[in-house]
């Protein structure tokens, strides 16, 4: 059971437009910056997004964070094949606390 | 080219010791606070534990799950951090990465290919 909840899948379309959901707590999403990670079948996770909505260099515009309260959430717009991966959410708490993960399937 | 390499992992049975490494390159080690995540397989993403940089005390935090069992060190001679981990639970098995976290972004922007632990009788 993970601190953080997102959906377990998420689906579109190459060029559709996908927003993942991220839930947690006061003590974490709520006082703390949202983070996400990318993880390509088979590889290690990738910083996707900082500091709730900021792109670290080289991940493309496609790719945006927000944070609402407690809760916070991942878009992509103009899907690709490419972008078929598992996305987490992550914040701080006592240390750092994860969501379960949400597998993105391009169809 | 940053590169973290993580090697130690292997087989062991229930009550049994392991001990990680992780070796950094192309970044400035001393600096860095180095964390560990585990995944067990077709699973998420789990927090393990940290060491801080010199500057901060070496401090350590960890995971309640393994708090007690698991210890994080470094050697910043060898630019390597390590992981101890001790009456190992067969719950423990997973990929277990070691990542940087980065000052700049606050999330960590470095991570190792993992090494596969497994705990079994």
């Amino acid at each position: 059971q993970s601190v953080l909840t997102q959906p377990p899948s998420a689906s579109g379309t190459p060029g559709q437009r996908v927003t993942i959901s991220c839930s947690g707590s006061s003590s974490n999403i709520g006082s703390n910056y949202v983070y996400w990670y990318q993880q390509l079948p088979g590889t290690a996770p990738k910083l996707l997004i900082y500091r709730n909505n900021q792109r670290p260099s080289g991940v493309p515009d496609r790719f945006s964070g927000s944070k609402s309260g407690t809760s916070a959430s991942l878009a992509i717009s103009g899907l690709r094949s490419e972008d078929e991966a598992d996305y987490y959410c992550a914040a701080w708490d006592v240390g750092v606390v994860f969501g379960g993960g949400t597998k993105l399937t391009v169809l | 080219e940053v590169q973290l390499v993580e090697s130690g992992g292997g087989l062991v049975q229930p009550g049994g010791s392991l001990k990680l490494s992780c070796a950094a390159s192309g970044f400035t080690f001393s600096g860095s606070a180095m964390h560990w995540v585990r995944q067990a397989s077709g699973k998420g993403l789990e927090w393990v534990g940290r060491i801080r940089s010199k500057a901060n005390s070496y401090a350590t935090a960890y995971a309640a799950s393994v708090k007690g069992r698991f210890t994080i060190s470094r050697d910043d001679s060898k630019n390597t951090a390590y992981l101890q981990m001790n009456s190992l639970k067969t719950e423990d098995t997973a990929v277990y990465y070691c990542t940087r976290l980065s000052v700049d972004t606050g999330g960590f922007d470095y991570w190792g290919q993992g090494t596969l632990v497994t705990v079994s009788s």
